[in-house]
This record gives C-alpha cells, sequence and structure tokens, in this order.
C-alpha cells in the first residue's frame, strides 16, 4: 500500500538531547514537509523540502534540522536547541500536479523527560 | 491578519442530520486553493476535499461538499448525514500560487456527533 509512515510513535528526550524523528513515504512524491501540533491548535510549518538535497525553513525552523538524502526519506532532528519541543509532529509528501494536496503520515507525540 | 479563520467553538450534531463547518480565509493572490483535513483522536490528519479558486462549480466528495463563496472569502464544509464516526477535530487550509505549496491552517473546530 502506498503511505507515509512515521516512527516512533511516542518519543522521549532528556534535556540537552537531540533527537531524530522518522518520515518515509512511498508515494513518489517530491515534495515533503514537517509540521509541528500544539494543544488546541492548528499546524506549523518547521521545514519543507521540493527535491532531493534541497530543503528550506519553514516559520518555526529555530531548534530543528532536517535533511533529504533520498526521495522517499525526509528525517527531522530536535535539537536541544529547541527550548520547548513537547508536540505533536506530522510529517506530509505533496501530490505533484493538479491540487498539490498534501497527504499525512500518522505522526509522533514528542515528550521531554 | 489571520489567513484561515476558524471561530465556531465545539459543534455538536445529531447522528444522520447535516452540519456547516465554518472558514474563512484571506489573500490578495488570485491562485490558491483550499482544503479541509479531519484529524480524529488518533491524531492522523485525513485530506477531505479541495477547492481551486478557479473551479466554477463546488467540489464534493461524497457525504463532504464545499460550499465556496469567493466574493465573501469563505469555504464552508457541509458534512450531509453525520455518522458516529465523523467526531473529530476539522481544519481549513489555503494554499497560495507559488512552486512551494506551503499550507497555512486555521485553528480547527471540534465537531461531535450525537446518537
Amino acid at each position: 500500500d502506498g503511505g507515509i509512515t512515521q516512527s516512533p510513535k511516542y518519543l522521549f528526550r532528556k534535556e540537552g538531547q537531540n533527537v531524530t524523528l522518522s518520515c518515509e513515504q512511498n508515494l513518489n512524491h517530491d515534495a515533503m514537509y514537517w509540521y509541528r501540533q500544539d494543544p488546541g491548535q492548528g499546524l506549523r510549518l518547521i521545514y519543507y523540502s521540493q527535491i532531493v538535497n534541497d530543503f528550506q525553513k519553514g516559520d518555526i525552523a529555530e531548534g530543528y534540522s532536517v535533511s533529504r538524502e533520498k526521495k522517499e526519506s525526509f528525517p527531522l532532528t530536535v535539537t536541544s536547541a529547541q527550548k520547548n519541543p513537547t508536540a505533536f509532529y506530522l510529517c506530509a509528501s505533496r501530490r505533484d500536479g493538479g491540487s498539490k494536496t498534501q497527504y499525512f503520515g500518522p505522526g509522533t507525540r514528542l515528550l521531554v523527560l | 491578519a489571520q489567513k484561515i479563520t476558524q471561530t465556531q467553538p465545539g459543534m455538536f450534531v445529531q447522528e444522520k442530520e447535516a452540519v456547516t463547518l465554518d472558514c474563512t480565509y484571506d489573500t490578495s493572490d488570485p491562485s490558491y486553493g483550499l482544503f479541509w483535513y479531519k484529524q480524529p483522536s488518533s491524531g492522523e490528519m485525513i485530506f477531505l476535499i479541495y477547492q481551486g479558486s478557479y473551479d466554477q462549480q463546488n467540489a464534493t466528495e461524497g457525504r463532504y461538499s464545499l460550499n465556496f463563496q469567493k466574493a465573501r472569502k469563505s469555504a464552508n464544509l457541509v458534512i450531509s448525514a453525520s455518522q458516529l464516526g465523523d467526531s473529530a477535530m476539522y481544519f481549513c487550509a489555503m494554499r497560495e500560487g507559488g512552486a512551494n505549496s506551503k499550507l497555512t491552517f486555521g485553528k480547527g473546530i471540534t465537531l461531535s456527533v450525537r446518537p
């Protein structure tokens, strides 16, 4: 089945630790996105990538980093510089052409110990 | 100014009745797209329906339809024949013209379907 997978489902971070969230898609989409969702809020864009080996900052990129070495994969690292990382993180990939609809993975919930 | 506004408090609807979820948007771009997503308690964002700014007809997808009023800048979601499984958060989002196709989301509306 085609789709987007994210792992892990839950992630715990200790103070000063970097953690990496995985996002993989087999939809053959060029563009991929990372969003953050806080309780009772909409989604805010962290980073996006329109093609392999290229990515741009979104609205709240500080304290995060990404890489895009393969079309299928777009991992997000939450660094120790991100002082308030507790949130729900959603990865999406975008259909090429037409409506350019974004399709989402199941999300990763990050908690700070 | 907010680009996507969803101001309704939590909405309640009786099973099998129709419900309208409001969304207004703000853009000066003549080319844009409007999306509705459903987020159940599991957290996944599920795409429901899309309306392009140049589309002449309102979009429909099964029990979902989009009441697009361009002059009023509103894009309300209508769910017909509500089901218990429709209980979720619903988000309106907009993509403005441009190659990066970033989405801007509203804050969402909680819908509860009563048996």
